[in-house]
Order: structure tokens, then sequence, then C-alpha cells
């Protein structure tokens, strides 16, 4: 079945480090990639999406790509900032007559000074 | 559009009592997720409605949960009778449906089962 794993947390990072957070995906037919973050207190927002082969979505200084050849759609940001310290859920998209969703189980990285 | 809109944002009831949380998707969309999030088990899908219909309720834990969507600009999930176990976040979120793309979240509901 359609599903997605992502690397356990919790990362904890100091300012201006290197972020990587890991995701592959299992998927029938040809889905879409998501990330998304969720604030504390707060629902998930979209962060960045590919919806083909080699599509890289970025956003706010984040990167994805995706991967077929590894099944992957890992995360990546140059400098981590305090801001950045939020929840991080990979997902993917799969349409099979309706549209569904499935959702990794978060990553939760904390920034420091 | 305001985005998805969920009520109430926090409730607290007493175990065994009916609760009902309302769910207001995006204008336009016509996919809708409801969620459940907890420390223990992270995100879970409950039930996902497309075009109003009910497609896949496989994550609804029992039958004391049921959720409708009697038109494309509302949907309701009701827990009867509530216990201390369900209390979590629950989220909706919608999307449209034109094949594989992102769905939109409202900012949940607390609730809270003493």
């Amino acid at each position: 079945g359609d599903s997605v794993t992502q690397m356990e947390g919790p990362v904890t990072l100091s300012e201006e480090a290197f972020l990587t957070i890991n995701c592959t995906y299992t998927a029938t037919g040809y889905p879409s990639l998501f990330w998304y973050v969720q604030y504390p207190g707060e629902g998930l927002q979209l962060l960045l999406k590919a919806t083909k082969a080699d599509d890289k979505g970025s956003n706010k200084g984040f990167e994805a790509t995706y991967r077929k050849e590894t099944t992957s759609f890992h995360l990546e940001k140059g400098s981590v900032q305090v801001s950045d310290s939020a929840v991080y859920f990979c997902a993917l998209s799969v349409f099979t007559g309706a549209n569904n969703l499935f959702f990794g189980t978060g990553t939760r990285l904390t920034v420091i000074p | 559009d305001a985005g998805v809109i969920q009520s109430p944002r926090h409730e607290v009831t007493e175990m065994g009592q009916e609760v009902t949380l309302r769910c207001k998707p995006i204008s336009g969309h016509n996919s809708l997720f409801w969620y459940r999030q907890t420390m223990m088990r992270g995100l879970e899908l409950l039930i996902y409605f497309n075009n109003n219909v009910p497609i896949d309720d496989s994550g609804m834990p029992e039958d004391r949960f049921s959720a409708k969507m009697p038109n494309a600009s509302f949907s309701t999930l009701k827990i009867q009778p509530s216990e201390p176990r369900d209390s979590a976040v629950y989220f909706c979120a919608s999307s449209l449906d034109r094949g594989r793309t992102e769905a939109f979240f409202g900012q949940g509901t607390r609730l809270t089962v003493v």
C-alpha cells in the first residue's frame, strides 16, 4: 500500500547548522510529495511540494527533490534559525478515483541559539 | 478565502457526554479529511470524504465515532459517549480533487475529556 517513512526525531540543532530530515515513500502509481510544517499550537501548513520525478520544491530556504530512483524526498536547509523549530511531516498524495493523502509520523526539530 | 474553519477551538467535556466537532472546508474543495493528533500516536487519519461521500472510514476508532458531510460546505465529527482517551487535537483538512493535490488544514479542535 501507499505509505511514507520519515526520520525519527527529535532533532536538535544549533542555529545556522545544516538540516536534513529523511523521507522515503512507497506508492502505487505516480504520487505528489509534500512537506508540511506544524508550529506549536497550530495546524499543519504546506511548506513545499513536488509533483513529478526530479522536481525540486523550495520555500523559506527549505528544499526537497523528488527522487524516483531512491523513492525519497529528503528535506534540507542550509542554515536553520530558531524560528524553524517545529514538527515537520512528509506526505504523499495519490489519486485513486478520489484524492488520498498519507502522512509520515512527523519529526520534531528544535533549534537552539 | 478564510481557509478551513473548525469549531470550537477548545472543548472540555465530561466523560459520557456527546461531543460534536464542526468543519467548514475551503469553498470549491471536494475532498475532506478528519485527523486526530496525540503525542502517543501522532497524526491519524480517521475518515475522508469525496464529494460528500465517505470513501474510507477505516481509521475511525470505534462505533462511538461518527462523521457526516450533509453538504459540500459542512462536516461534523461526533463522539458519543466520549471517554478520556479521546482527548486529542482533531484536525479537519480539505483539498481540491484534481488528483494528487495538497490538503489545507484548519487550526484544530483541542478536546479534553475529563
